[in-house]
C-alpha cells in the first residue's frame, strides 16, 4: 500500500518560514506525480492551497509555495502569520486512486 | 459559486449501512472536467479518500474499503451518494463530499470544492 508521509507537527514564529514535507513511500517510482496541498482550520472543511506544482487558486497568497525533489514534495509558508496555524495535508493520485498524507499541524509560536 | 452540501443521518447503528447524499448547486454534475468524491475524517485524525465517481457512473474506490463502499449518481437531481455497509465504530467520522478536478494535459487531480462536512456517529 503506497502512502504519503508528513511530519506530525512543525512550528515557527511570525515572519519566519516553515517547510512541510510529503514523502511518497512506494516502490512505484513516480506513481504519485502531482501533489496538491490543503489547509484545514479547526472545525472547517479543507481548503485547496496549491496544485500542479506552484499553482494557487484565486485568493491564496503567494506566501504559500511548493516544490518537488524525487519522491518528496514540500510546502513552504513564508512570512508566517497567526492565521496560518492549521493542519496541512498533501494529496496525490496514482491513476484514479487517491491518497492523503497523514497531515501536519502547524503551530505559530 | 459552486456549493456542495452533504445530508443524511447523523447516527447509524453498528452493522447497518451508512447512506449520505451530496447535493451540488451552482454547477452541473454532468461536467466532463470533474469527478465527484467522498472523503472522511475520524475525530482528531487525518483525511481518507473513500472513492470518486464520474457523471456517467464510472467509479473508483479506496481498495481498503472497496467491498463496503458504493458511490452512485443521480444526474437528474444533481446529486451523488455514498453507501458504506457493515459499519463499525471505526467508521465514525466527518464525511465530506468534494469536486475533483481532472488532469488537463500535463497536470494532476485536485479537490477544488468541498462541502462543509457532516458528522456520522456509529453507535447503538
Amino acid at each position: 500500500q503506497s502512502a504519503l508521509t508528513q511530519p506530525r507537527s512543525v512550528s515557527g514564529s511570525p515572519g519566519q518560514s516553515v517547510t512541510i514535507s510529503c514523502t511518497e513511500t512506494s516502490s512505484d517510482v513516480g506513481a504519485y506525480t502531482y501533489v496538491s496541498w490543503y489547509q484545514q482550520h479547526p472545525g472547517k472543511a479543507p481548503k485547496l492551497l496549491i496544485y500542479d506544482v506552484g499553482k494557487r487558486p484565486s485568493g491564496v497568497p503567494d506566501r504559500f509555495s511548493d516544490s518537488r525533489s524525487g519522491k518528496t514534495a514540500s510546502l513552504t509558508i513564508s512570512g508566517l502569520q497567526a492565521e496560518d496555524e492549521a493542519d496541512y495535508y498533501c494529496c496525490s493520485f496514482a491513476g484514479s486512486y487517491g491518497v492523503f498524507g497523514g497531515g501536519t499541524k502547524l503551530t505559530v509560536l | 459559486q459552486l456549493q456542495l452540501q452533504e445530508s443524511g443521518p447523523g447516527l447509524v447503528k453498528p452493522s447497518e449501512t451508512l447512506s449520505l447524499t451530496c447535493t451540488v448547486s451552482g454547477g452541473s454534475i454532468r461536467s466532463s472536467s470533474y469527478y465527484w468524491g467522498w472523503i472522511r475524517q475520524p475525530p482528531g485524525k487525518g483525511l481518507e479518500w473513500l472513492g470518486s465517481l464520474y457523471y456517467n457512473g464510472d467509479t473508483y474506490y479506496n481498495p481498503s474499503l472497496k467491498s463496503r463502499v458504493t458511490i452512485s449518481v443521480d444526474t437528474s437531481k444533481n446529486q451523488f451518494s455514498l453507501r458504506l455497509s457493515s459499519v463499525t465504530a471505526t467508521d465514525t467520522a466527518i464525511y465530506y463530499c468534494a469536486r475533483l478536478s481532472l488532469p488537463l494535459g500535463d497536470s494532476g487531480y485536485f479537490w477544488d470544492f468541498w462541502g462543509q462536512g457532516t458528522l456520522v456517529t456509529v453507535s447503538s
